[in-house]
């Protein structure tokens, strides 16, 4: 069955530092994918997608992700993170079956 | 410009009750759509999708059901509600070209 995994739970970092968060998938075929996040009370939203052409997509606030195919990966990277960056982000893959699955997600905490 | 209403916001509901939570979409054909239960630490569980009216995909085996008895309409529903249906519950569409566009999400306690 197909999956999305993203490595880390919890990430701590302090501000300026960089971020890289991480996430695979499962599905042979092909796929779009997507990253999201959910700002403390606020509703999902779109960060950055891929569909096609260039793997390296850059999303708003500064956030790009890589699409690996070799490798089935999609992480998320921004090189320098602030405070109001803390949020719970999630990767999303769209198969060619029609379904849309999610990562556990990952929830940032910035450091002032 | 496509929108979506996911009704009602909050609910609570006693065990053994029926359930009905109602999605719609406008603005859009054919859309794919989704019901997902958000939990802390596991993210969006995909419960059902549709592709098309009257086709229903369940993914994970439970005491809900789904229906599209419209285009653009998506319904939640359960005949008896457990305590461990208690959550978070999100509607959302896409197409094969777009994102997922959410609704406003339904708090769900069965007490």
């Amino acid at each position: 069955a197909q999956s999305v995994s993203q490595h880390n739970h919890h990430v701590i970092l302090s501000e300026a530092a960089s971020l890289e968060l991480g996430c695979n998938y499962s599905y042979g075929g092909t796929v779009n994918l997507f990253w999201y996040v959910q700002y403390p009370g606020q509703h999902l939203q779109l960060l950055l997608k891929y569909f096609s052409g260039d793997p390296l997509v850059k999303g708003i606030k500064g956030f790009e992700a890589e699409f690996i195919k070799s490798k089935f990966s999609f992480n998320l990277r921004k090189p320098s993170v602030q405070w109001s960056d803390t949020a719970e982000y999630f990767c999303a893959v769209h198969t060619g079956g029609f379904k849309t699955i999610f990562g556990a997600g990952t929830r940032l905490f910035v450091k002032a | 410009s496509q929108t979506i209403h996911q009704w009602p916001a909050t609910l609570v509901q006693p065990v053994g009750s029926p359930l009905s939570l109602e999605c719609t979409v406008e603005g859009t054909s054919n859309p794919n759509l989704y019901w997902y239960r958000q939990a802390a630490g596991r993210g969006l569980q995909l419960l059902f999708y549709s592709v098309g009216i009257g086709q229903i995909s369940s993914e994970v085996p439970q005491n809900l059901s789904a229906s599209r008895p419209q285009d653009r309409q998506f319904i939640l529903s359960s005949k008896k509600l457990l305590l461990s249906d208690s959550g978070f519950y999100l509607c959302a569409w896409n197409s094969q070209n777009t994102e997922a566009f959410f609704g406003q999400g339904t708090r769900l306690t069965v007490v």
